[in-house]
């Protein structure tokens, strides 16, 4: 089966940085998507990880590793903006998308 | 904004009632996929069609149903509601054979059954 496990909450402050952690167990894996959700809003596409290796997008980058089905999201200088859930979802026999159940950060001034 | 559309935005009933979610993929993508998310759970993959054609089935119980219509508008049925319907229902769409094949969620339809 599949299977997906990251911290239910995490707290930070502002201008710091954090690492949400992500492991998973799948056949068929074909990548891993990182969403951002806000409290009653839709998700919103962040990262996608196919490769090993770390993706720089802005403030945000998301690391994998296929090996160890681990994956991580990286926020630096946080704002009070990025308190939100965000969620890891891991791709497998082509387009079938499981969501891990994410990751509640909360942003401190 | 995704691109993704979905109506109602909120729908209030009663148990026993039966409701129907419309959902409006982004110009261009052939794939919707209906997800459930109750208060503090994660999001559930219930169906997904694929230009008109059922595609994939995820824990979608057998009193829900869904289409998916030749100009691939799609629509959720739920029927014979329970109190523990309540929750999100969000639509996505993607293109399908895209790589990455990434998902773009509409703004959800937040059902309260009461």
């Amino acid at each position: 089966g599949q299977n997906i496990d990251q911290p239910t909450e995490m707290t930070a402050t502002e201008g710091a940085i954090v690492q949400i952690n992500c492991t998973y167990q799948t056949s068929g894996f074909n990548g891993l998507f990182w969403y951002q959700q806000h409290a009653g809003e839709a998700p919103t596409f962040l990262s996608y990880n196919v490769l090993d290796g770390l993706e720089e997008k802005g403030r945000f980058s998301s690391f994998l590793s296929r090996s160890k089905g681990y994956s991580y999201l990286l926020l630096k200088e946080l704002q009070m903006k990025d308190s939100a859930s965000y969620l890891c979802a891991v791709l497998y026999n082509t387009d079938k998308l499981i969501f891990g159940t994410g990751t509640r950060l909360q942003v401190f001034p | 904004d995704s691109g993704v559309t979905q109506t109602p935005k909120h729908l209030i009933t009663a148990t026993g009632q039966r409701v129907t979610l419309r959902c409006s993929p982004r110009s261009g993508d052939l794939s919707v996929y209906w997800y459930q998310q109750s208060l503090d759970q994660g999001l559930q993959f219930l169906i997904q069609y694929y230009n008109g054609e059922e595609r994939a089935k995820g824990n979608i119980l057998e009193r829900f149903s869904a289409q998916q219509f030749p100009d691939l508008h799609s629509e959720l049925n739920l029927s014979s509601l329970e109190l523990g319907d309540s929750a999100l229902y969000f639509c996505a769409s993607s293109v399908a054979g895209a790589d990455p094949d990434t998902q773009y969620f509409g703004p959800g339809t937040r059902l309260t059954v009461l």
